[in-house]
């Protein structure tokens, strides 16, 4: 139990395109997601909070116009990086909270951005 | 703001016990957790212990506690070659809807 899954695992865009990331729980209720950005050989650093039905909270320095977080859905969130630079490129997780157990968070894959 | 440290690198042979340390600031830490990530995946919930508990054992992983000196350790019997990977450690309090910091991560390598 408890699978998140994220699509697409890589992608590799232009910059300038638009880009959209999906998180889900497979198995459980989320009524909270988080979005993560890890550089290479670093730790996690927390973007923003999604919670279903409501506006992202965004952490300290990260555009919330630039990362769009929707979460629409109880086991859906989406990040969109919009107009893509190359310094976008990042490895972008997600984790979900699960509504019965809510403090643990069950982190998804992983999603490889290069932006050429 | 909460600052989590982890030592970089701890490299062990095979059927040896592995112990990776973690040091936190927060002192209203409720949970810690342990997490393992192998190389290009996400993270792997491995354990986690509640403030007011000093240790707690799953098959071959204990965890260590010491809630005075806000030191969290992770000790894993018997190291096998699939244990290689990183490992993070994080923390949460209640006060921020379960928001995790975490350590800058230990990087396990398990050798013949």
């Amino acid at each position: 139990g408890a699978v998140v899954s994220q699509h697409p695992s890589w992608v590799i865009c232009k910059s300038g395109t638009s880009v959209k990331i999906e998180c889900r729980s497979l198995d459980f209720q989320a009524t909270t997601m988080f979005w993560y950005r890890q550089f290479p050989k670093q730790s996690l650093m927390l973007m923003a909070t999604s919670n279903e039905g409501s506006k992202a909270t965004y952490e300290q320095g990260v555009e919330k116009d630039k990362f769009l977080i929707n979460h629409a859905s109880l086991t859906l969130s989406t990040l969109t990086v919009t107009s893509a630079h190359p310094e976008d490129s990042s490895f972008y997780i997600c984790s979900a909270r699960s509504m019965t157990h809510t403090d643990t968070q069950y982190f998804g894959p992983g999603t490889r951005l290069t932006v050429l | 703001g909460e600052d989590v440290e982890q030592s970089l690198f701890l490299s062990v042979r095979e059927g040896d016990s592995s112990v990776i340390n973690c040091t936190y600031t927060d002192s209203s830490s409720t949970y810690l957790y342990w997490y393992k990530q192998e190389p290009g995946a996400g993270l792997q919930l491995l354990t986690y212990i509640f403030s007011n508990m000093d240790m707690k054992q799953d098959q071959r992983l204990t965890v260590l506690l010491n809630k005075k000196d806000k030191h969290l350790s992770l000790r894993i019997a018997d190291t096998q070659t699939g244990d290689s990977a990183i490992y993070f450690c994080a923390e949460t309090n209640t006060g921020t809807a379960s928001k995790l910091t975490f350590g800058t991560g230990t990087r396990l390598q398990v050798t013949l």
